[in-house]
């Protein structure tokens, strides 16, 4: 089993759609979570942090269920610039700090 | 503000051949620092991280190797290259204790 598991889609929805994206990690001494976003052949770029009372940026919000092991990303109204692959990120709080990633869930958002 | 470098950009490199990929982090002293690896369509594969200079673990057994000669400098290496070692090598920094990784552009390797 993976340490970090995401849909990998691709989830393909219309402008102005609200998608939901999920992610289950393995290890429960997992401390912070966070979204990064992919555009193809460019690095990820941090999205947000996931919060256990959760967390709103705008269109997007993400919420941590630590005892389900579970986060989730929520867009609404999507917009074609939304169209990237969302990586979930686990982080053990040591000094190293490693981070484990998800493999991505794709969105396309189309007009 | 904090930026980092990565280079080259691309890379084309016929296998047996030795390999030095560069970062450099600006804005921060005492960073963490990371290489990943992302093989076409699929996730981020962690080969070394650092905690400070000389400081050096790798995640994965392979035929490379990394380097911190200077706080802000990381360097990841091969003495001759794989078919295998083709992929998107990324570099990241954080500070210390679990924090958000902030990414290079990238440096896309591909082994003939």
């Amino acid at each position: 089993r993976k340490e970090v598991e995401q849909d990998p889609g691709p989830f393909n929805v219309p402008e102005g759609a609200t998608v939901a994206f999920n992610c289950t990690y393995s290890n429960s001494a997992s401390q912070s979570f966070f979204w990064y976003r992919q555009d193809c052949r460019k690095e990820p770029k941090l999205l947000m942090s996931v919060y256990s009372s959760g967390n709103e940026d705008g269109r997007f919000t993400a919420q941590l269920n630590r005892a389900s092991q579970y986060i989730s990303l929520l867009i609404r109204d999507s917009k074609l610039s939304d169209s990237a692959t969302y990586l979930c990120v686990v982080t053990f709080n040591t000094n190293a700090g490693k981070s484990t990633f998800g493999d991505g869930t794709t969105l396309t958002v189309k007009p | 503000s904090q930026t980092i470098h990565q280079w080259p950009a691309t890379l084309v490199q016929p296998v047996g051949s030795p390999l030095s990929l560069e970062c450099t982090v600006e804005g921060t002293s005492n960073p963490n620092l990371y290489w990943y690896r992302q093989a076409a369509g699929r996730g981020l594969q962690l080969l070394f991280y650092s905690v400070g200079i000389g400081q050096i673990s790798s995640e994965v057994p392979q035929n490379l190797s990394a380097s911190r000669p200077q706080d802000r400098q990381f360097i990841l290496s091969s003495k001759k290259l794989l078919l295998s070692d083709s992929g998107f090598y990324l570099c990241a920094w954080s500070v210390s204790g679990g924090r958000e990784q902030f990414f290079g552009p990238g440096t896309r390797l591909t082994v003939l």
